[in-house]
């Protein structure tokens, strides 16, 4: 079964800081893994996407690389900013690709104080 | 990015009543769409995979004739909470695929049972 799990839980980091979070996942026959943003109350936002034969992507300040053998997967913010405090969670597909059913990690919730 | 919708985005309902929510994808057609639910400070637990023209399928652990639901068209798929009690109170979420590698989320709908 296909576990999951993130790490910190919550972060608070003043505006201006690069950070790391960190996913991690049990079962390394993924098909790819994805990063989504969710604001209080909300649906999730597609972050980015990493296809299983990929080590990274990028999408302005934000850098997700994914390591399969390990079964970790890093997101990097830079240069932070109070408009990034939301709640960032990484999910894998339970089988194919994201079209598919995903497990998602707990969750890291972020505050940037200005 | 494609659209999905949830209706209503709220409900508040007394206990014993059933309540129905409205997962609509607005400008492609779905053959299959999934619901989630959240708890408060909790990760996204998949219910459900719904199929357009057939059964739903569900996840182990989740009763599915209390979560009735119903995918009757490629842009609409329905979850009806029967009998709800306060323990089924929680953010529900539905998604739907555009291809096999990607699904749009909907905004979410917060159920409150009295």
């Amino acid at each position: 079964k296909q576990e999951v799990t993130q790490i910190p839980a919550a972060l608070s980091v003043p505006e201006g800081e690069n950070l790391v979070l960190n996913c991690s996942f049990t079962d390394s026959a993924i098909y790819n893994l994805q990063w989504f943003r969710q604001d209080p109350g909300k649906g999730l936002t597609s972050l980015l996407l990493i296809q299983s034969s990929q080590r990274e992507q990028t999408s302005g300040r934000l850098n997700a690389s994914l390591d399969k053998s390990s079964g970790r997967s890093t997101l990097y913010i830079a240069a932070s900013q109070p408009g990034d405090s939301a709640t960032y969670l990484c999910a894998v597909p339970l089988g194919g690709g994201s079209g598919s059913r995903l497990t998602f990690g707990e969750g890291t919730q972020l505050t940037v104080n200005p | 990015g494609a659209v999905v919708s949830q209706h209503p985005s709220w409900v508040i309902c007394k206990s014993g009543t059933s309540v129905k929510i409205e997962c609509r994808s607005l400008d492609f057609q779905a053959t299959t769409m999934f619901w989630y639910r959240q708890f408060p400070k909790q990760s996204l637990m998949l219910m459900a995979t719904s199929n357009e023209g057939s059964k739903a399928t569900y996840e182990q652990g989740v009763e599915k004739d209390k979560f009735l639901i119903n995918h009757a068209s490629l842009t609409l798929s329905t979850l009806t909470v029967t009998s709800a009690h306060p323990e089924d109170s929680s953010f529900y979420i539905c998604s739907a695929r555009w291809r096999e590698d990607t699904q749009y989320f909907g905004p979410g709908t917060r159920l409150t049972v009295l």
